[in-house]
């Protein structure tokens, strides 16, 4: 149980498109969800994090007009990279509040390459 | 706010040798702590928690003792094996919310068969 996904794994697409990543649990209901970034070799950086129905609290240094998110349903989530850049390449991962509290659930990650 | 900090890798043992890597936090109270572990191409799994202190997370061989006199969570294993080659990430929620979760650097472990 506890199962996260998302979709696509990979995606290369051109400079000034936009891209949208969809995270999904497959088994259970997930009022809050989170995106997270990781550039090679380091660490995860907290993105935002996506309530059920409301808007996505962003973190401090986050263009919320670049990564717009949007959590339709208790277990969809979907970040849309808009105007892609190069810069903008990165593995993005997404999790998902568990039912115990403390406990997130992640996904496999999406490896996003801007040409 | 809380933070955590690992050592640096990259950790690079034969196989069966004896790992510890590193972790120390710094927080108001005392926040549970975890290790995730990332296996390459992969998102994060959670390997191990400890939810006080003295408490002692293990799971697939790896062990963590919460330690609050020395503010420690080191990761250990007596014996590492090819498979075990991976990220790990010594983790603890922020003070403001028990949903979010610091990360340290992350330390990569290389295993020699």
């Amino acid at each position: 149980g506890a199962v996260v996904s998302q979709h696509p794994s990979w995606v290369i697409c051109k400079s000034g498109t936009s891209v949208k990543i969809e995270c999904r649990s497959l088994d259970f209901q997930a009022t809050t969800m989170f995106w997270y970034r990781q550039f090679p070799k380091q660490s995860l950086m907290l993105m935002a994090t996506s309530n059920e129905g409301s808007k996505a609290t962003y973190e401090q240094g986050v263009e919320k007009d670049k990564f717009l998110i949007n959590h339709a349903s208790l277990t969809l989530s979907t970040l849309t990279v808009t105007s892609a850049h190069p810069e903008d390449s990165s593995f993005y991962i997404c999790s998902a509040d568990g039912v115990a509290q403390e406990t997130q659930y992640f996904g496999p990650g999406t490896r996003l390459l801007v040409l | 706010g809380n933070s955590v900090t690992q050592m640096e890798g990259p950790v690079t043992l034969s196989e069966e040798a004896f790992l510890t890597i590193n972790c120390t936090y710094t927080a108001t109270g005392y926040p549970s702590l975890f290790w995730y572990v990332q296996y390459p191409g992969e998102g994060l799994q959670l390997l191990l928690k400890a939810t006080k202190a003295d408490d002692k997370g293990s799971n697939k061989g790896f062990e963590a003792t919460y330690r609050k006199e020395t503010t420690s969570f080191h990761l250990e294993k007596g014996s590492v094996q090819v498979s075990d080659s991976a990220v790990y990430f010594c983790a603890s929620p922020t003070y403001s919310s028990a949903s979010k979760i610091i990360f340290g650097s992350g330390t990569r472990l290389s295993i020699r068969p």
